[in-house]
């Protein structure tokens, strides 16, 4: 499995542009996450969806951010308009169903957001 | 609260020496604490994890240990290398369902030859 993959890898914007980040997850598995690492705050979770379904949104942290995924292999996030404080890496991860024993979450590249 | 704290922030040893790890969580209920590695530039990527219903686990030069009753676990590392040079983080599972991971603060690990 080519694991979880996101694009693009670097994106260099100027704030006020829409910013739109991609990932598809491992095949089969059942969760996707967004996370958002920064010095300052570390890694922090945006949201997750189970099966495609969004289950808990409350680390998006203002109404800029969106995020949706129309199927089990594809979701985004979108950041409009964007703003230099949201200059971070953005991590894509999936997971399957159980945890335990080597069965966690696993993420992609990350996508490195400098916005200008 | 619902957080994972880590310490220490930064840590350098020598070569050969033993490094250690600790993390402490706030809920009780959290069942699975992986561990995590990050070099620089590149995704965190798992490197031991445990379950609630054991003490500790090895694998090769690393281990960790679970205190249930104090909510703290540990990462141990032996016989460091340079290449063990990276930023290490803990997690444990959130109260939310348990389907996903809070994540400690990390700790860079700077191995010196």
């Amino acid at each position: 499995d080519a694991g979880v993959i996101q694009s693009p890898r670097h994106e260099v914007t100027e704030m006020g542009q829409e910013v739109t980040l991609r990932c598809k997850p491992i095949s089969g598995h059942d969760y996707l996450f967004w996370y958002r690492q920064t010095m300052m705050r570390g890694l922090e979770l945006l949201i997750y969806f189970n099966n495609n379904v969004p289950i808990d949104d409350s680390g998006m942290p203002e109404d800029r951010f969106s995020a949706k995924m129309p199927n089990a292999s594809f979701s985004t996030l979108k950041i409009q308009p964007s703003e230099p404080r949201d200059s971070a890496v953005y991590f894509c991860a999936s997971r399957n169903r159980v945890f335990g024993s080597g069965n966690t979450i696993y993420f992609g590249e990350g996508s490195w957001l400098t916005v200008v | 609260g619902e957080n994972v704290e880590q310490h220490p922030s930064t840590l350098s040893v020598q070569e050969g020496d033993s490094a250690v790890i600790k993390c402490t969580y706030s809920d009780s209920a959290s069942n699975y604490f992986p561990w995590y590695k990050q070099e620089l530039g590149k995704r965190p990527q798992l490197i031991i994890d445990i379950r609630s219903n054991v003490g500790e686990k090895k694998d090769q030069r690393i281990a960790v240990t679970l205190n249930k009753t104090a909510k703290h676990f540990s990462l141990h590392i032996t016989e460091t290398q340079p290449e063990d040079s990276a930023v290490y983080f803990c997690a444990a599972t959130l109260p939310k369902g348990y389907s996903t991971l809070t994540f400690g603060k990390g700790t860079m690990l700077l191995v010196s030859p």
